[in-house]
């Protein structure tokens, strides 16, 4: 099975800051690697498909890159309620596995 | 727009079997194209993903599980659901159903749409 390291695990940063996150998989998954966010007590919300597809209605601010093993989710300038746990997800040989999160804060 | 929503009971003794409804509306399941997932998530935040069901019957479930678990779809009704049998408290998590996205090319592979999730609790 494909493991997902998924760093840091938690986060702090200012409003306005550039806000980074790494996925790394075990093994080449091509670009079948997607970014959630999720809130407290609601379902994961799909932010990027493919590593790097935005989806509609995200805000432009949120962003992926990467293919094969190393993935990144970038949000240029943090805003407020960008505040949650994020999860990357990965697809391959029949089986979708889930990084183990990131919490972002507000320094 | 297509809106999912989990049913079932909140409290399941140990031993028995678990059982959730996931309701599709705004879309037709029989419509094809897409594919229904269970995804579990543990009171420490870990998410994890049980199993599929395509609208002809399809299915595929995690390893870890695929002997305890059951998918089902009902066309007529536009629902799916979950059977987990034995479950001990280790079961005890949030369920959410979702769909698989598709695009011009096909499946992609993420969830784009989720229901709000539903609390299930294993305990005596």
């Amino acid at each position: 099975d494909i493991q997902m390291t998924q760093s840091p695990s938690s986060l702090s940063a200012s409003v306005g800051d550039r806000v980074t996150i790494t996925c790394q998989a075990s093994q080449d998954i091509s670009n079948y690697l997607h970014w959630y966010q999720q809130k407290p007590g609601k379902a994961p919300k799909l932010l990027i498909y493919d590593a790097s597809n935005l989806e509609t209605g995200v805000p432009s601010r949120f962003s992926g890159s990467g293919s094969g093993t190393d993935f990144t989710f970038t949000i240029s300038s943090l805003q407020p309620e960008d505040i949650a746990t994020y999860y990357c997800q990965q697809y391959d040989n029949l089986m979708y596995t889930f990084g183990q999160g990131t919490k972002l804060e507000i320094k | 727009q297509v809106q999912l929503q989990e049913s079932g009971p909140g409290l399941v003794k140990p031993s028995q079997t678990l059982s959730l409804t996931c309701t599709v509306s705004g879309g037709s399941i029989s419509s094809g194209g897409h594919y229904w997932s269970w995804i579990r998530q543990y009171p420490g935040k870990g998410l994890e993903w049980i199993g599929y069901i395509y609208y002809s019957g399809s299915t595929y479930y995690t390893p870890s599980l695929k002997s305890r678990v059951t998918i089902s779809v009902d066309t007529s009704k536009n629902q799916f659901s979950l059977k987990l049998s034995s479950v001990t408290a280790a079961d005890t998590a949030v369920y959410y159903c979702a769909r698989d996205k598709t695009v011009t090319r096909g499946r992609t592979y993420a969830f784009d749409i989720w229901g709000q999730g539903t609390t299930v609790t294993v305990s005596s």
